[in-house]
């Protein structure tokens, strides 16, 4: 089985700062992670994801996320906050040991930057 | 987003009504999807297309049935539609690379059953 936990609903930085969406995760195999982006009355736009390799992942609009298999965790950080980051952030983990088609999402964080 | 469409992007039936969705993918996948997206809840698979499987949410009720005429389009049927049944419902694709495969999403449609 898999499951994914955004543990915040809500996060809010100011911009300019450094932002921080978190993600941990339960697999039973090994791990592939992905973090997705949906802006108001959108679909879910592809940022990144993790399959192997370096355990630090650069993905679009300058976001990036690092993974953590002690922690099982798979955070996203991007080093300077822009108003337009505004928007709902979905992680989502699928595993080895299952379907390759089943991808579990998170409930998502709103990511609101301040001006 | 526009590898991925959908119409209509929006929705008003009654629970008597048979209405449908239509998603177009035009990436070349092979795998097709629906997900519903209720307000504060994870996002639901519903169905899953692919040459290799068909694959089907058990918890999804019969008043749901999709149809996937050939790779490139996929539709999801409704019919007696309940009012808790109103979500954002969306289509993804993928290129069928295994377990690595990213799945790309359409716009969605908002779905309002009265």
């Amino acid at each position: 089985a898999q499951s994914v936990a955004q543990p915040e609903d809500q996060v809010n930085v100011a911009e300019g700062n450094p932002l921080t969406v978190k993600c941990t995760y339960s697999v039973s195999g090994n791990p592939y992670l992905f973090w997705y982006v949906q802006y108001p009355n959108r679909g879910l736009q592809f940022l990144l994801k993790y399959i192997t390799g370096d355990n630090l992942v650069k993905g679009s609009y300058g976001f990036e996320a690092e993974f953590n298999k002690s922690q099982t965790s798979f955070h996203l950080k991007k080093p300077s906050a822009l108003v337009s980051d505004s928007a709902l952030y979905f992680c989502a983990v699928r595993d080895d040991s299952g379907s390759a088609r089943q991808l579990t999402f998170g409930s998502g964080t709103q990511l609101t930057v301040l001006p | 987003e526009t590898g991925v469409t959908q119409t209509p992007r929006h929705l008003v039936m009654g629970m008597t009504n048979k209405k449908s969705l239509k998603c177009e993918q035009h990436l070349g996948h092979n795998a097709m999807y629906w997900y519903k997206q209720s307000a504060k809840k994870p996002l639901e698979l519903m169905f899953v297309y692919s040459l290799e499987e068909r694959v089907e949410n058990n918890s999804v009720p019969s008043r749901f049935s999709p149809e996937c005429p050939n790779s490139s389009h996929l539709f999801l049927h409704l019919h007696t539609l309940q009012p808790e049944d109103s979500a954002l419902y969306l289509c993804a694709s993928s290129q069928g690379q295994g377990i690595q495969e990213t799945q790309y999403f359409g716009p969605g449609t908002r779905l309002l059953v009265l």
